[in-house]
């Protein structure tokens, strides 16, 4: 399975800025996922990041409030824009490989707005 | 309907017990199935992939039923380590094969 590391771990943010979240995946793969999950509750997919191309955003989600990078099949960014204490949530991206569908998952960035 | 439901218990256990826990899924064209554990505060991580001929990896078992749309996981001889939350996950069929749908989670507390 790979190691995932995400950066930062938490962090407190003032409402009206913007975080970008760092996926680093140990080995190549072939897709990666941007989750988030709001306390109590389960994972809710937001998008997924596409090498080299847009990413892929689900209901609800647009790009323009979560910007997604992903410029090689090791990383990838996520960015919170114009944070409101609504976006206050763990972000977890992971990642699978080949034709399983299995996903490892990063350790997570726990963030607070205020 | 949610795709997948699961019991959000807490399902309250001594040690040794055994206990299950079911998940059901609505989309009768998924084609795979894990049982995912997520301790307090952490990340999930992958507890075992549920094949059709069902599957043991030394105290926990999945069993797969198509025709009833369930999933099952049972832990045997339940130890304090097993306190956790069980997520119950299913490949995304109409949003593409390779997404997963969560589950909410069933709450096990495994006391001494």
């Amino acid at each position: 399975s790979a190691v995932i590391s995400q950066k930062p771990s938490r962090d407190i943010c003032q409402r009206g800025t913007s975080l970008t979240i760092q996926c680093q995946v140990d080995s190549q793969v072939t897709m990666m996922f941007w989750y988030r999950q709001q306390p109590g509750q389960s994972l809710t997919l937001i998008a997924t990041a596409n090498q080299g191309s847009e990413a892929t955003y689900e209901s609800g989600f647009v790009i323009d409030k979560f910007p997604i990078s992903r410029p090689n099949l090791t990383f990838s960014t996520l960015t919170v824009s114009n944070m409101s204490p609504e976006d206050s949530s763990i972000y977890l991206c992971s990642a699978s490989s080949g034709t399983v569908y299995e996903q490892y998952f990063g350790p997570g960035t726990r963030l607070t707005v205020t | 309907r949610k795709e997948v439901e699961q019991d959000p218990g807490p399902f309250n256990v001594p040690e040794g017990a055994t206990v299950a826990f079911n998940c059901t899924y609505s989309n009768s064209a998924s084609q795979s199935f894990f049982w995912y554990r997520q301790d307090c505060r952490k990340e999930p991580k992958l507890l075992m992939s549920v094949y059709s001929s069902g599957n043991e990896d030394g105290r926990f078992t999945a069993q797969l039923n198509r025709a009833s749309q369930y999933i099952s996981l049972l832990i045997r001889d339940s130890k304090l380590s097993d306190s956790a939350t069980y997520l119950c996950v299913v490949n995304g069929v109409n949003t593409g094969f390779q997404k997963l749908v969560f589950g909410t989670g069933t709450r096990l507390l495994v006391s001494p």
